[in-house]
Order: C-alpha cells, then structure tokens, then sequence
C-alpha cells in the first residue's frame, strides 16, 4: 500500500524566511510525484510533477526536488500570498492512475 | 490546464435527501475522478471513471453513486443523504496519457 507523509504539519515564516516542506513516501514503483498548493475551500492547484530521482522543477519561489524516499518543496523568500496548504500525491506503478495523498502542510507566511 | 466546473459550490440539505452533484470539464478528458475531503484531511478518492460508461469505486467506501454517460460530465448521486455525508467533494480530471490531475473548485455538502 502506497503511504505519504507531510512534515511539518504546520509552519510559521516571517515575510522573506526561506524554508523546505516534506513529503516522505514509500510506493510499489513511483510512477510520479505531484505537488499541489490547496486555498480553503477550493480545491487543490497542480503545481509539480516529478518523475525520477534527482529531478528538480522550479516555479517563482517554489522549486521541488525528489529522491527515492522523499520530495522537498523549498520556499526562498516566500510572501504572504504563499501561504496556503501544500498536498504532496504519489502514484505508483500498481495503483493505475490513482494518486494517494499526504495530509498537507499548512504554510502561513507574516508579513 | 483543464477547465473543470463543479456545481452547486456550497449545499445543505435535510436528512433523507436525494443530491446530485455536477462536475464538467471542457478539455475533452478521459479520465475523471470524485474525492472526499474532510476539513485539514487527506483527500480520499471515491469514485474514478477512465471513459464514456465506464466507472469504478476508489478506496473509500462510499453510498455514492456515479455515471459517465458523457466524456464532458461526471455526476454524483446521493440517493439518502446522512449527516456523516457531510464533506468537500472534488472533482478531477486527466488527459489520456498523462497523471496529472487537475481540480474543480469543489462542493462543500452539509447535511442536518
């Protein structure tokens, strides 16, 4: 059975204080890695998909990296409109087109 | 990046009830999906269809129901709603080929 662990579940930053979000995975083949960022009461926003470990994506002030235990989702100099849920998915070679979920990580950003 | 549309956004219904709610994508997507998510929870896939009537239960036990009469909508039914329906439900499609998800904004159900 596919497993996601998000670490932490929730984090303070200080306008401008970079950080890293976790997501530690254990699958039966890792067909893919997604991020998603998640605003209350919408659904989730497809950020990244990476594939093979040592794989690197970058968008804005996210950039996410993978290897074969765990992704991080690193922050540089995050803004107040960061802040949001952050849901790591994986998919495995067993599990068709089905993702399964972390529990997020609740990223508030002060200014 | 697909267009998905869910309707209504927000509902509360009594016991009892019969519901429908609607999910449509513009993008011509193959593949849909159906999550339950409870406030701060993982999202649980519910219900997942990978084309015209084709339709299959995820891994969360649900009442609900599904149906794929349309490669554009993927409608689910209640058919007695109870209060521990209560719940997000998302709605996601993906392009044959590919694993990405994308989602629609969502149905927040409350049943008294």
């Amino acid at each position: 059975e596919d497993q996601v662990t998000q670490s932490p579940e929730a984090l303070r930053l200080q306008e401008g204080e970079s950080s890293s979000l976790n997501c530690s995975y254990t699958v039966s083949g890792l067909r893919g890695l997604f991020w998603y960022r998640q605003d209350p009461g919408k659904g989730p926003e497809f950020l990244f998909t990476l594939y093979s470990a040592g794989e690197e994506k970058e968008k804005e002030r996210l950039k996410a990296t993978l290897t074969k235990k765990e992704s991080f989702l690193h922050i540089t100099a995050p803004k107040p409109e960061d802040s949001a849920t952050y849901l790591c998915a994986v998919q495995g070679n067993n599990a068709g087109n089905m993702l399964t979920f972390g529990g997020g990580t609740r990223l508030m950003v002060k200014p | 990046e697909a267009d998905i549309y869910q309707t209504p956004r927000y509902l509360v219904i009594g016991t009892g009830k019969k519901i429908t709610l609607e999910c449509s994508q513009t993008m011509g997507h193959d593949k849909m999906y159906w999550y339950q998510q409870d406030p701060g929870m993982e999202l649980h896939l519910i219900h997942y269809s990978y084309g015209v009537n084709s339709t299959e239960k995820g891994d969360l036990s649900s009442e609900s129901t599904v149906s794929r009469i349309r490669t554009e909508h993927f409608p689910l039914t209640l058919e007695s709603a109870r209060p521990s329906h209560t719940s997000q439900y998302l709605c996601a499609s993906a392009q044959r080929g590919t694993d990405t998800q994308y989602f629609g904004p969502g149905t927040r159900l409350t049943v008294l």
